[in-house]
């Protein structure tokens, strides 16, 4: 069975503040694709990135970045410098290799920018 | 390029009353997903669709859920009748084809059941 958790539940900064959301993961698959996604207030949720199982490069993006660590099963994301825009609830997702598998999310974190 | 639509954006209902839900995913988009988010968790995958056929609807309710893409197009969700626990937004999503390419969603249509 897979699962996402994500156990920082609710985060609050101050605008400027670097911040790093938590995503650990359970696969017995040796190929799966990890994803984060958005949602701001309008509900909908918006794609940030994916990742292959057997590419452990960390990626920045601006003032994004994750940190894929397999040994840990860890999919972390970082904002630099956050912004009040950056007030959402974001979520980690795995998805199986095989064609037509879904995508299990975790239950999402809360951020708050606060200005 | 158009986003997924969906609608109604809001529905209130009273338990044991019926309602329906519609998406139009992105144009060429074969792959077409429903989800349920209840308040505070991640979205639940209730059905996948690959064209107008079925891939996975192995956690839909299907006592009362039902769902369908007769063209392989459009989508309606359908609840029949409707429980106080199923007050969540639900989620459309499309994605190019069944493989590990991104998933693009709708807005969501927020269901309160009274």
């Amino acid at each position: 069975a897979q699962k996402v958790t994500q156990a920082q539940t609710e985060i609050s900064v101050v605008e400027k503040e670097d911040v790093t959301l938590d995503c650990v993961y359970e696969t017995r698959d040796t190929t799966y694709y990890l994803f984060w996604y958005k949602q701001p207030p309008s509900g909908e949720l918006v794609f940030l990135i994916r990742r292959n199982s057997f590419d452990e490069q960390n990626e920045i993006s601006g003032r994004y970045s994750w940190n894929f660590q397999k040994s840990t099963s860890s999919f972390n994301f970082t904002i630099t410098a956050s912004q009040v825009v950056d007030s959402a609830v974001y979520f980690c997702a795995l998805k199986r290799e095989t064609s037509g598998s879904r995508l299990t999310f975790g239950e999402g974190t809360q951020l708050t920018v606060n200005p | 390029e158009a986003g997924v639509a969906q609608s109604p954006r809001y529905k209130i209902i009273e338990k044991r009353q019926s309602v329906a839900f519609w998406c139009n995913p992105i144009s060429g988009h074969a792959t077409l997903y429903w989800y349920q988010q209840i308040l505070g968790q991640g979205p639940k995958l209730l059905i996948q669709f690959q064209n107008n056929g079925v891939v996975d609807d192995s956690q839909l309710p299907k006592d009362r859920f039902s769902a369908e893409r007769l063209k392989g197009v459009d989508s309606t969700l359908k609840i029949q009748p409707a429980k106080l626990e199923d007050s969540a937004v639900y989620l459309c999503a499309s994605s190019q084809d069944l493989g590990y390419n991104e998933q693009f969603f709708g807005p969501g249509t927020r269901l309160t059941v009274l």
